[in-house]
């Protein structure tokens, strides 16, 4: 699996956007990117995945540049809830055998 | 919603004892893997199991850990002995073909070896 390149941390406003960007300069064209959350002392929770077209669901929006080097998403109204790690994963879909490989992440803060 | 089961959701050992942890995937779910991680760090693969058969355990300290889903359902993972350098969150998750959305994970079981 390509490698991803996260910030280690980033604050937000609580109501504000919050963007938390991903490179991943070295993803094959089958992979897809994966962003997945993880609340305090709780197991990891899937966001929302992607191949090239932007994607969104009820919890957030995936947006993947045309050369699918880099993706970011975005938490349109972020709330204190929201403060988590967030790890964005690329890997090949459909076979459950294609295990996460899982980096640093980004420590999101939302602050009142 | 269905979930992955895993208990307990906290065990303290000391030094030396054995110790052993639980999970039950979704019904259904032929993958389970089992993660470590360490505070301040990102899950890492200890082990993948495909129905009863162990697909990947090169990341498992075989000296003192062993991995087994027996029915090819539920999983037990074991540490014996264990050691300090052990306390860690220990995540369960499963999967099954054609689930693009990756896997589900369970709470976890936050292990703390005095």
């Amino acid at each position: 699996d390509a490698k991803t390149t996260q910030p280690p941390s980033m604050d937000c406003a609580e109501g504000r956007a919050a963007n938390l960007p991903c490179n991943h300069s070295t993803i094959s064209g089958n992979e897809y990117v994966y962003w997945y959350r993880q609340i305090h002392s709780q197991g990891p929770q899937y966001i929302i995945h992607g191949l090239k077209n932007n994607e969104t669901n009820e919890m957030a929006s995936l947006i993947i540049t045309e050369d699918r080097k880099s993706s970011t998403l975005i938490l349109p109204h972020a709330t204190l809830r929201d403060t988590a790690v967030y790890y964005c994963i690329v890997r090949v879909a459909g076979n459950a055998g294609n295990m996460l490989t899982f980096g640093g992440g980004t420590r999101l803060m939302v602050k009142p | 919603e269905a979930e992955v089961a895993q208990s307990p959701r906290y065990k303290i050992t000391e030094k030396s004892q054995a110790v052993a942890f639980w999970c039950d995937p979704i019904s259904g779910h032929a993958t389970l893997y089992w993660y470590r991680q360490i505070l301040g760090q990102g899950p890492e693969l200890l082990v993948q199991f495909q129905d009863e058969s162990v697909v990947d355990d090169s990341q498992l300290p075989k000296d003192r850990f062993s991995a087994e889903r027996l029915k090819g359902v539920d999983s037990t993972l074991k540490i014996q002995p264990a050691e300090l350098g052990d306390s860690a969150m220990y995540l369960c998750a499963s999967s099954a073909d054609g689930m693009n959305y990756g896997y589900t994970f369970g709470s976890g079981t936050r292990l703390t070896v005095v």
